[in-house]
């Protein structure tokens, strides 16, 4: 069945730390790939998406990631976390015709 | 505020009751899509519309829900017979975008409707 897979449902770490989070894909041909994140109390927005061209593709507040073809992944980075990057992180794949199946999240908590 | 809004923001229902939730998208907006969100989940989807023609409903849908978007502007997500499973947010999102170059258009989400089926 095609899907959408995030490695960690929760991660904790501290200000100034790295982070990586992991999206893995199972469709075949080609797709759209997106991360949305959710901070407490707002909507769902867009960070970052790719469907051509360079596979680092650069998002806002720092974050990027990178779309790997052969592995089927699309994870998502930023060098240096903030506490204000809490919130719920959803990778998504939109394989044509509009509609997005996302992965299941990941709570990210950033301690100061 | 321009962005997709949605109403109510809460429902409490009780069982075998119908409920109706509306969804205003950007207004420059043909494409409307309706997901749904449980806890510990991302957002499934069920339904979207280009203009006023449903284009693709999920096997989620089952017959209790219909959803309509009749002058290709608001749209509403009617929910018949309510059961404790349908508890769950219901988010609407819109986005502008034609064909498959549709795909990779960002999607816009309102606050959700969160429904409570006791």
């Amino acid at each position: 069945a095609q899907s959408v897979s995030q490695h960690n449902h929760h991660v904790i770490l501290s200000e100034a730390a790295s982070l990586e989070l992991g999206c893995n894909y199972s469709y075949g041909g080609t797709v759209n790939l997106f991360w949305y994140v959710q901070y407490p109390g707002q909507h769902l927005q867009l960070l970052l998406k790719y469907f051509s061209g360079d596979p680092l593709v650069k998002g806002i507040k720092g974050f990027e990631a990178e779309f790997i073809k052969s592995k089927f992944s699309f994870n998502l980075r930023k060098p240096s976390v903030q506490w204000s990057d809490t919130a719920e992180y959803f990778c998504a794949v939109n394989p044509g015709w509009g509609k997005l199946q996302f992965g299941a999240g990941t709570q990210v908590v950033v301690t100061p | 505020d321009t962005g997709v809004s949605q109403d109510p923001r809460h429902k409490i229902t009780k069982r075998g009751q119908n409920v109706t939730f509306r969804c205003d998208p950007i207004s420059e907006h043909n494409r409307l899509y309706w997901y749904r969100q449980t806890l510990g989940q991302g957002p499934e989807f069920l339904t979207y519309f280009q203009n006023e023609a449903q284009l693709e409903k999920s096997r989620l849908l089952s017959d209790r829900f219909s959803a309509e978007r009749p002058k290709g502007s608001f749209s509403t997500l009617e929910i018949q017979r309510t059961e404790q499973g349908d508890s769950a947010m219901y988010l609407c999102a819109s986005s502008w975008g034609q064909g498959s170059l549709a795909s990779y258009n960002e999607q816009f989400f309102g606050p959700g409707t969160r429904l409570t089926v006791l």
